[in-house]
């Protein structure tokens, strides 16, 4: 596998439930970076890591957001306690460290009922 | 201000047209720029880095102006599946890329 894979596809959930999404970067790319994008918007910037180290939150990520890289390879995004302006399309990327673009998994999309 | 701004669109314009797209930064330490192709309900995909000196690729050309802090796309020729949503993005050290809201480019048979 090439390419930066994310799980799942699409996810339901009601409000007030936890959802987990992974993250699978490509093999050799160091860093990798959580999106957030709704409809007719560009994808928002979350929360990057290098290797293990998360090195930068945006502050768009309330509380309630939680990401981790545990051994610097595929990254879990959580999502506690759900809000429907949670709904969105999570896109997951990597990277080399050099300043290069990023490669895009399909995205989760999230839908908050 | 957005850090990064781009005019939404849609741009319609015929099969074979020359269209161009312009995005601005504000933040002058942005040192990498490219351009996305998103289609509707995938991924964006990468399409161009962006260098000062002027990019090309086949019908694309995309350019850097540091000093007006814009960067462009030219798309010649337009074909039918050229039709997308094209974003920009930049970033500086960190390769932290900030995107833009996209362009919807619709080409008309």
């Amino acid at each position: 596998d090439t390419g930066v894979s994310q799980d799942p596809r699409h996810k339901i959930t009601k409000r007030g439930q936890n959802v987990t999404f992974r993250c699978d970067p490509i093999s050799e790319h160091n860093r990798l970076y959580w999106y957030r994008q709704t409809l007719g918007q560009g994808p928002e910037f979350l929360t990057y890591f290098q290797n293990e180290a998360q090195l930068e939150k945006s502050r768009l990520l309330s509380d309630r957001f939680s990401a981790e890289r545990p051994k610097g390879s595929f990254s879990t995004l959580e999502i506690q306690r759900t809000e429907q302006g949670d709904s969105a399309m999570y896109l997951c990327a990597s990277s080399l460290e050099t300043l290069s673009g990023y490669t895009f998994g399909s995205g989760t999309r999230l839908t908050v009922v | 201000r957005k850090e990064v701004e781009q005019d939404p669109g849609p741009f319609n314009v015929p099969e074979g047209a020359t269209v161009a797209f312009n995005c601005t930064y504000s933040n002058s330490a942005s040192q990498s720029f490219f351009w996305y192709r998103q289609d509707c309900r995938k991924e964006p995909k990468l399409l161009m880095s962006v260098y000062s000196s002027g990019n090309e690729d086949g019908r694309f050309t995309a350019q850097l102006n540091r000093a007006s802090q814009y960067i462009s796309l030219l798309i010649r020729d337009s074909k039918l599946s050229d039709s997308a949503t094209y974003l920009c993005g930049g970033g500086g050290a960190t390769n932290k890329l900030i995107f833009g809201t996209g362009t919807l480019l619709a080409v008309q048979p």
